[in-house]
């Protein structure tokens, strides 16, 4: 069965820091794979995707994502964070091949500062 | 702009009766699935349904859990006898054509079994 690991439980940034936020996931097959952002009292929302093609998948709100197949990871990357990124992010993944079941991380509660 | 649309979004049950949590899909999807988040934990899969039609339960605890999407109204995701255990918060998503399509999630329903 596949599995999702998101390396950090909780991050606290200083506005205008950069972030990083790991994920690793273990099925060696054909994958998609997904950042999702949960802000406070709301519904997931999708930041990006990749399905194929370039592995440096650029998403909303100036976050941006690489797939590195030799490492199964998809790390989520921002430059800059603002306070309004808090929020929490869940990473997941789907087997690429008629699969429709997401296998999602336990998530990383992102904290920035004013 | 109706997305998914769940309710209720908080809900108190006592151990031992049922709990019933609705889901609209966003406009024009026909295609919705079930996650369940425990406390500290990612999403996971629960169900997955068409209009009168559950494709895929693997993800379902086998006893007082069954999930429905009737020709009309909303899927319904029924909990019988709940017990503490039970105490999560459920998602609803949906999209447009199963694999291969973004799936765009409700804002959750909070089950809490006292």
């Amino acid at each position: 069965a596949q599995s999702v690991s998101q390396h950090n439980h909780h991050v606290i940034l200083s506005e205008a820091a950069s972030l990083e936020l790991g994920c690793n996931y273990s099925y060696g097959g054909t994958v998609n794979l997904f950042w999702y952002v949960q802000y406070p009292g709301q519904h997931l929302q999708l930041l990006l995707k990749y399905f194929s093609g370039d592995p440096l998948v650029k998403g909303i709100k100036g976050f941006e994502a690489e797939f590195i197949k030799s490492k199964f990871s998809f790390n989520l990357r921002k430059p800059s964070v603002q306070w309004s990124d808090t929020a929490e992010y869940f990473c997941a993944v789907n087997e690429g091949t008629g699969s429709y079941q997401l296998t999602f991380g336990k998530g990383t509660k992102l904290s920035v500062i004013p | 702009n109706a997305g998914v649309m769940q309710n209720p979004r908080h809900l108190v049950r006592r151990r031992g009766q049922e709990a019933r949590l609705r889901c609209s899909p966003m406009k024009g999807h026909s295609h919705v699935y079930w996650y369940r988040q425990l406390p500290e934990e990612g999403l996971k899969f629960m169900v997955y349904l068409q209009k009168e039609n559950i494709i895929d339960e693997s993800g379902m605890p086998k006893e007082r859990f069954s999930a429905e999407f009737p020709k009309e109204g909303p899927s319904i995701l029924r909990i019988q006898q709940v017990v503490r255990g039970d105490s999560a918060a459920y998602f609803c998503a949906s999209n447009t054509a199963g694999t291969g399509d973004t799936i765009y999630f409700g804002e959750g329903s909070w089950l809490t079994v006292v």
